[in-house]
């Protein structure tokens, strides 16, 4: 199985900055990895596929990139709204698997 | 407007089983691969079962591959989840989410519905 470590774990900023989620595939995967956000209580939301395409509806202050074993979430001008938790989903081959997700508190 | 709405979610004690349901509505449902993800109290998620379109592939965890069994009724739109077996580390809200495309994984999510297993 494919292993996705994603750091840091937590991770505290202000209103207006910019943060920068890591994750790690244990092998190669291509562009097949998607980054959901998910609110407290709530179900996760997609946010980016294919490590960098956003989906509909998704504002451009969230932007991915990478490929292979390496990929980040960047998230510009962060608003009150923004602060919940990030996971990252790699889906090169079965079983489909998640890291263990990302906490966005607001400092 | 995309919906998917599950139901089923239960206190079940262990070894019993369940079936959740997924009523899809708003968008083709035949023409869509399907997942079954789940989330532990206060844990992370956790991908399930997936199922393709036409029923054709099938996949599962190996922590439920065995127990649990994926399907879909075009008929209803709408999936399925057969539980069997059920343990206590199967205690999760269970969600069913939409894959948009092969490059487009679980575009769209339900609400999620609670399975708690305990005697």
């Amino acid at each position: 199985d494919i292993q996705m470590t994603q750091s840091p774990s937590s991770l505290s900023a202000s209103v207006g900055d910019r943060v920068t989620i890591t994750c790690r595939a244990s092998q190669g995967i291509s562009t097949y990895l998607a980054w959901f956000q998910q609110m407290p209580g709530k179900a996760p939301k997609s946010l980016i596929y294919g490590a960098s395409s956003l989906q509909s509806g998704v504002p451009s202050k969230f932007s991915g990139s990478g490929s292979g074993t390496d990929f980040t979430l960047t998230i510009s001008g962060l608003q009150a709204e923004d602060f919940a938790i990030y996971y990252c989903q790699q889906y090169h081959s079965y079983p489909y698997t998640f890291g263990q997700g990302t906490k966005l508190e607001i400092k | 407007e995309v919906q998917l709405v599950e139901s089923g979610g239960a206190l079940v004690k262990p070894g019993g089983s369940l079936t959740l349901s997924c009523a899809a509505s708003g968008f083709n449902f035949n023409s869509f691969s399907m997942n079954w993800v789940r989330q532990a109290p206060g844990k992370g998620l956790e991908w399930v079962s997936s199922i393709s379109s036409s029923s054709e592939y099938i996949y599962y965890s190996d922590s439920v591959r065995g127990r649990f069994t994926i399907s879909r009724d075009s008929a209803k739109n709408s999936l399925f989840l057969q539980m069997n077996s059920l343990r206590a580390e199967d205690t999760a809200v269970y969600y069913c989410a939409r894959d948009n495309s092969p490059f487009s994984p679980s575009d769209f999510w339900g609400q999620g519905t609670l399975v708690t297993v305990s005697s």
